[in-house]
């Protein structure tokens, strides 16, 4: 069951150079988020979008930026990248039911990200 | 700050031990709540969510979670781990008082010695 794909899955770049992560998803879902995962830190939101013309900034956006180039897809971009953006990358989706207080959230099999 | 809290980062049982994973969050408001679980190696996954009605809430792979209001918990509990459930568990709350987005906790990294 692919419902959420991201690719690459794992990357190794150097300080400095520009890195794309992207994101597709089959579940025609409107939302999608970017997060990335630390140890002992959780899930930390980046950029999240509700619509195609939509795009928030997260708990830690600086250094990032995101394109949501179609309902399905949801690309995350690295300008610059540093070492203390090393993590693991998760992209998820999500649709409001009923009232809109639900938000179950689906996601991908993350991007493990090294900037040497 | 809203914040989720788990208080257990690393959890080691023996298989068939009881296990009871603590989540408190900090919004007010209706919530609504959810454990996530990720094995190694794999993402997240869905093991519960909390919407309304019976604050006792059933999950996969015989997972259950209480939502104690008056505590703003919601705690994990399972009455006998297996060697399998060995992964990492993270609470998430979802709060109209925080624009509607799911805030994580650190996670809980659970090993289960066979």
């Amino acid at each position: 069951d692919a419902d959420v794909t991201q690719t690459p899955r794992n990357r190794i770049t150097k300080t400095g150079k520009r890195i794309m992560l992207e994101c597709s998803q089959t579940k025609g879902h409107d939302r999608m988020y970017w997060y990335r995962q630390d140890p002992g830190l959780g899930l930390r939101l980046i950029y999240y979008s509700f619509d195609v013309k939509d795009i928030n900034k997260g708990e830690i956006s600086d250094g990032y930026s995101v394109s949501r180039q179609a309902q399905a897809k949801f690309s995350l971009s690295l300008e610059s990248a540093i070492p203390n953006q090393t993590a693991l990358y998760f992209c998820a989706t999500s649709d409001l039911k009923g009232q809109g207080l639900i938000n179950e959230q689906f996601f991908g099999p993350g991007t493990r990200l090294t900037v040497l | 700050a809203q914040s989720v809290s788990q208080h257990n980062h690393h959890v080691i049982l023996s298989e068939a031990a009881s296990l009871e994973l603590g989540c408190n969050y900090s919004y007010g408001g209706t919530v609504n709540l959810f454990w996530y679980v990720q094995y190694p190696g794999q993402h997240l996954q869905l093991l519960l969510k909390y919407f309304s009605g019976d604050p006792l809430v059933k999950g996969i792979k015989g997972f259950e979670a209480e939502f104690i209001k008056s505590k703003f918990s919601f705690n994990l509990r399972k009455p006998s781990v297996q060697w399998s459930d060995t992964a990492e568990y993270f609470c998430a709350v979802n709060s109209h008082n925080a624009g509607n987005m799911l805030t994580f906790g650190g996670g809980t990294r659970l090993m289960v010695k066979p």
